[in-house]
């Protein structure tokens, strides 16, 4: 399985803050890449598909880049309501995998 | 609005069968994939498997002898069993809806149910 190691594992920001989180893929991989945002006792919610395709909803703050093995998760200037854990998730090989999270806490 | 519920005990014995099912309204489950993701309490995702137009499953190879994922589309649910449960099945246990024609990104979730595997 395509392993996706997602750095850093956590990270202290302000508000205002531009923050990137990375995942990086075992393999080359295409496009299936997404992130999500999850909140304590929440279901993870959808930011980002197919690398840089912004879920309907999410604030343009959220984009996503990459490719082959290396992809980003940028929030240009981080809110109150960011503070939670993000993973990505690679869907090009079978089986999907999921990055172990990057939590970002109030610095 | 897709909204998914997942609902089943939340306590089962090792050894014994974990069985969920996955309420959808507000879509059919005739298309779209339809999956199943757990999450070990403080840690990561994990994909546990798809059912696709009521019919055609995955599954994740780490789990596939012991996993069934099946559809009752007069229902409009679908439904997760894993066999022979041990303390390391313990986890939150969410649906959720993959692509139309794509196995993946997953839009909509449940809001996720927690199964204890205890004597």
């Amino acid at each position: 399985a395509i392993q996706m190691t997602q750095s850093p594992s956590s990270l202290s920001a302000s508000v205002g803050d531009r923050v990137t989180i990375t995942c990086r893929a075992s393999q080359g991989i295409r496009g299936d890449v997404a992130w999500y945002q999850q909140k304590p006792g929440r279901a993870p919610k959808l930011l980002i598909y197919a690398v840089f395709s912004l879920q309907s909803g999410v604030p343009s703050r959220f984009s996503g880049s990459g490719s082959d093995t290396d992809f980003t998760l940028t929030i240009s200037s981080l809110q109150p309501e960011d503070f939670a854990t993000y993973f990505c998730l690679q869907d090009y090989l079978y089986p999907p995998t999921f990055g172990q999270g990057t939590k970002v806490e109030i610095k | 609005q897709v909204q998914l519920q997942e609902s089943g005990p939340g306590l089962v014995k090792p050894s014994e069968t974990l069985s969920l099912t996955c309420s959808v309204s507000g879509g059919s489950i005739s298309t779209y994939y339809w999956n199943w993701i757990r999450q070990h309490p403080g840690k990561g995702l994990e994909w546990i498997g798809f059912i696709y137009k009521s019919e055609s499953t995955n599954y994740s190879p780490s789990l596939k002898s012991r996993v069934t994922i099946s559809a009752d589309t007069s229902r409009n649910q679908f439904s997760l069993k894993l066999t022979s449960v041990t303390a390391a099945d313990t986890a939150i246990y969410y649906c959720a809806r993959g692509g139309e024609y794509t196995t993946s990104p997953y839009d909509y979730w449940g809001q996720g149910t927690l199964v204890t595997v205890s004597s």
